[in-house]
């Protein structure tokens, strides 16, 4: 089946750095890509839609000068956490879908990443 | 606004028990329902119902979807310790053209005691 890889896994750094997370899509062209991010025992909360070769969607209340996204191809979209706080600290979760399978159902996650800030 | 409830947000149970997960939702222009799995990592997909009446099984899972009510069940019969987990509500709605708006509700974190 399809498969949606996101790297790093983990990753630990120190207060006002940046961190990008890669999402890609293995075996299946994506246009659209889901940012979703997850706090201990909460749900996913969908911070933005990217979207390849224009801007990204925010939901209200995301700062996108906070979190950049861009999707630069149809297999690749990456965010990028500037300026990290503490507070950044979370689980983030991205999500593509795809189109060969049809209905709107098949929305295929990555691994996730846990982003620590010291 | 839309939204997706879940119930109950936790359960513990024995093995060998069989439990019901609830899942209402309110939102505008529904499309399908999905049922996730989430254990350490990200969700895994379960079962997509986009149509009222008819019953999804895979194994010792089964749901159906009542969209008169608005709601869905997710069962799971013979539970096993490795059951435990979330499960994540989603449904999709809105006219984003062929993509849609996925609305996750808070998750009921299952636990199975041996």
């Amino acid at each position: 089946g399809a498969v949606v890889s996101q790297h790093p896994s983990r990753v630990i750094c120190k207060s006002g750095t940046s961190v990008k997370i890669e999402c890609r899509s293995l075996d299946f062209q994506a246009t659209t890509m889901f940012w979703y991010r997850q706090f201990p025992k909460q749900s996913l909360m969908l911070m933005a839609t990217s979207n390849e070769g224009s801007k990204a969607t925010y939901e209200q209340g995301v700062e996108k000068d906070k979190f950049l996204i861009n999707h630069a191809s149809l297999t690749l979209s990456t965010l990028t956490v500037t300026s990290a706080h503490p507070e950044d600290s979370s689980f983030y979760i991205c999500s593509a879908r795809d189109y060969t399978s049809g209905g709107s159902g098949e929305l295929f996650f990555g691994e996730g990443s846990r982003l620590t800030v010291l | 606004e839309d939204k997706v409830v879940q119930s109950p947000l936790s359960l513990v149970v024995h093995e060998g028990d069989t439990v019901t997960l609830n899942c209402s939702y309110e939102v505008t222009n529904f499309r399908s329902l999905l049922w996730y799995k989430q254990e350490k990592k990200a969700p895994t997909f379960l079962f997509m119902l986009t149509s009222s009446g008819i019953e999804k099984k895979s194994g010792r899972l089964s749901s159906i979807l009542d969209k008169k009510e608005l709601f869905s069940i997710l069962n799971i019969t013979a539970t096993q310790t490795g059951d435990s987990a979330i499960y994540l509500c989603a449904v999709v709605a809105g006219y984003g053209g062929s993509q849609g708006n996925l609305i996750f509700g808070k998750g009921t974190k299952l636990s199975v005691k041996p």
